[in-house]
């Protein structure tokens, strides 16, 4: 099993819907976590962390459930501009060895 | 503008040849790292240092080398030991390793080995 997976999608949405995808992770031991943007053929950028409290920004919400292992992003009135991959991140511990990015759901809005 | 330049953005090479991708920070950061994206993979870690003259193996470090001779500057050498060596080749940089998840990336550097 991957120690971070993800469904790779595409989700196709309309512009305006909103959209969420999970993201499973194996180590229980698991401490921080995160989503990352990343454009066609760009560098990925940090979006946003994620608190156990579950946190938002904007139109954007992030949520972590230890006890099934998962984080999610909720992604609500979606703007065009809102496509791109979207990586979650998984550190056990502030290690740079350990960080774990996932291989990304790539999300289309259209018109 | 603070921030992490890499280049060249694309770049070709004969198999067999090494070849030294650049990576310059002007952040201030001591951490620096490189990673290797795939088409469907996360990015797996290659090589990391924490202050000059220290680095560290990632996951997959075989066929690469780096140095660290200024807290600006983190190469890469792509040798011809490495065997799928055609890839995207990201470099980053935080404050630190325990800000390892904060991390700025350059924009990449696309290499192709025919």
């Amino acid at each position: 099993r991957k120690e971070v997976e993800q469904d790779p999608g595409p989700f196709n949405v309309p512009e305006g819907a909103t959209v969420a995808f999970n993201c499973t992770y194996s180590n229980s031991a698991s401490q921080s976590f995160f989503w990352y943007r990343q454009d066609c053929r760009k560098e990925p950028k940090l979006l946003m962390s994620v608190y156990s409290s579950g946190n938002e920004d904007g139109r954007f919400t992030a949520q972590l459930n230890r006890a099934s292992q998962y984080i999610s992003l909720l992604i609500r009135d979606s703007k065009l501009s809102d496509s791109a991959t979207y990586l979650c991140v998984v550190i056990p511990y502030s290690s740079a060895s350990k960080i774990i990015f996932g291989s990304g759901t790539r999300l289309s809005i259209r018109p | 503008d603070g921030g992490i330049t890499q280049s060249p953005k694309y770049l070709f090479r004969k198999e067999g040849q090494n070849v030294t991708l650049s990576c310059e920070q002007n952040l201030n950061h001591d951490a620096m790292y490189w990673y290797r994206q795939d088409p469907g993979q996360g990015l797996r870690l290659i090589y990391y240092s924490q202050i000059v003259n220290d680095f560290q193996k990632g996951d997959i470090a075989e066929g690469y080398s780096v140095s660290r001779e200024k807290k600006e500057s983190f190469p890469l050498t792509v040798t011809s030991a490495q065997k799928n060596p055609t890839a995207f080749y990201l470099c980053a940089s935080s404050i630190g390793v325990d800000r390892v998840a904060e991390q700025y990336f350059g924009p990449g550097t696309r290499l192709t080995v025919t």
